[in-house]
C-alpha cells in the first residue's frame, strides 16, 4: 500500500480534460514537500512531467498542469490526445519515513 | 544530450550478489546526485536509494526494504554510478532504473532516467 494514493485508472475521450489525484498526509504533501509527476508510456522508462507541483520541464506541453491543496495534489491534462495514454506516478518525500515515496500509479486510457 | 545507460542485470540465485552500473553522459556528472528506482513486473515505481555529489559529502540514503543489503557508490572519474546488491531475494526482481537527481532540500526529483536493466532473482 503506497503512502501516496492515486486512483488505479482514469479515462477520457480525445479532446477532453482529465485529472489524476495524489492523496497524501501531513508528513508528505501536507508538510509542504514538493510533488513531482512522471509519465511512463508503455514499455518505456518514466519521464519527468511536472516538478515542484506545477513546473513543466522543457518540452512538456502546457496541456499538462499541476496543483496542490492541503494534503493532496492533482495532475490535469486538457485536450486529451491518444499519445497521452500511459501510466502516471506522483512522487514526494515523507518526513515520517525519511524517504522518497511514489504513488501507486494511475493508468490513463484514451477512449 | 543527457544519456544514462544501465548495465549488469541478469538472472541470479537468491542469496547471491549482483552489481549494476549506470554510465552517464551529457551533463557534469560530479555535480549531481544519482538515484536508483526499481519497478517489479506489472507493479509501480519504488525508490531504492540515492548518492549525493561529492560536494554534498556523497551522502547515501536507502529504502528500508534494501537497507543493509544494497550499496550505492559513484566514480566521478568514469561518470558511473553503481548499485551493489547483496543477499538478493526473489522480491528484488525488478527493472532497475538509474536517474539523474535534482536535490531541492528534501524535495528531490528525477529529471532524466535510463532505459532500465532487468534483474531476476530466482533459483
Amino acid at each position: 500500500q503506497s503512502v501516496l494514493t492515486q486512483p488505479p485508472s482514469v479515462s477520457g475521450a480525445p479532446g477532453q480534460r482529465v485529472t489524476i489525484s495524489c492523496t497524501g498526509s501531513s508528513s508528505n504533501i501536507g508538510a509542504h514537500f514538493d510533488v513531482n509527476w512522471y509519465q511512463q508510456l508503455p514499455g518505456t522508462a518514466p519521464k519527468l512531467l511536472m516538478y515542484g507541483y506545477a513546473s513543466r520541464p522543457s518540452g512538456v506541453p502546457d496541456r499538462f498542469s499541476g496543483s496542490k491543496s492541503g494534503t493532496s495534489a492533482s495532475l490535469a491534462i486538457t485536450g486529451l490526445q491518444a499519445e497521452d495514454e500511459a501510466d502516471y506516478y506522483c512522487q514526494s518525500y515523507d518526513s515520517s519515513l525519511s524517504l522518497v515515496v511514489f504513488g501507486g500509479g494511475t493508468k490513463l486510457t484514451v477512449l | 544530450e543527457v544519456q544514462l545507460v544501465e548495465s549488469g542485470g541478469g538472472l541470479v540465485q537468491p542469496g547471491r550478489s549482483l552489481r549494476l552500473s549506470c554510465t552517464a553522459s551529457g551533463f557534469n556528472f560530479s555535480d549531481y546526485a544519482m538515484s536508483w528506482v526499481r519497478q517489479a513486473p506489472g507493479k509501480g515505481l519504488e525508490w531504492v536509494g540515492f548518492i549525493k555529489s561529492k560536494g554534498n559529502g556523497e551522502t547515501t540514503e536507502y529504502a528500508a526494504s534494501v537497507k543493509g543489503r544494497f550499496t550505492i557508490s559513484r566514480d566521478d572519474s568514469k561518470n558511473i554510478a553503481y548499485l551493489q546488491m547483496n543477499s538478493l531475494k526473489t522480491e528484488d526482481t525488478a527493472v532497475y532504473y538509474c536517474s539523474k537527481t535534482v536535490v531541492v532540500g528534501a524535495s528531490d526529483y528525477f529529471d532524466y532516467w535510463g532505459q532500465g536493466t532487468l534483474v531476476t532473482v530466482s533459483s
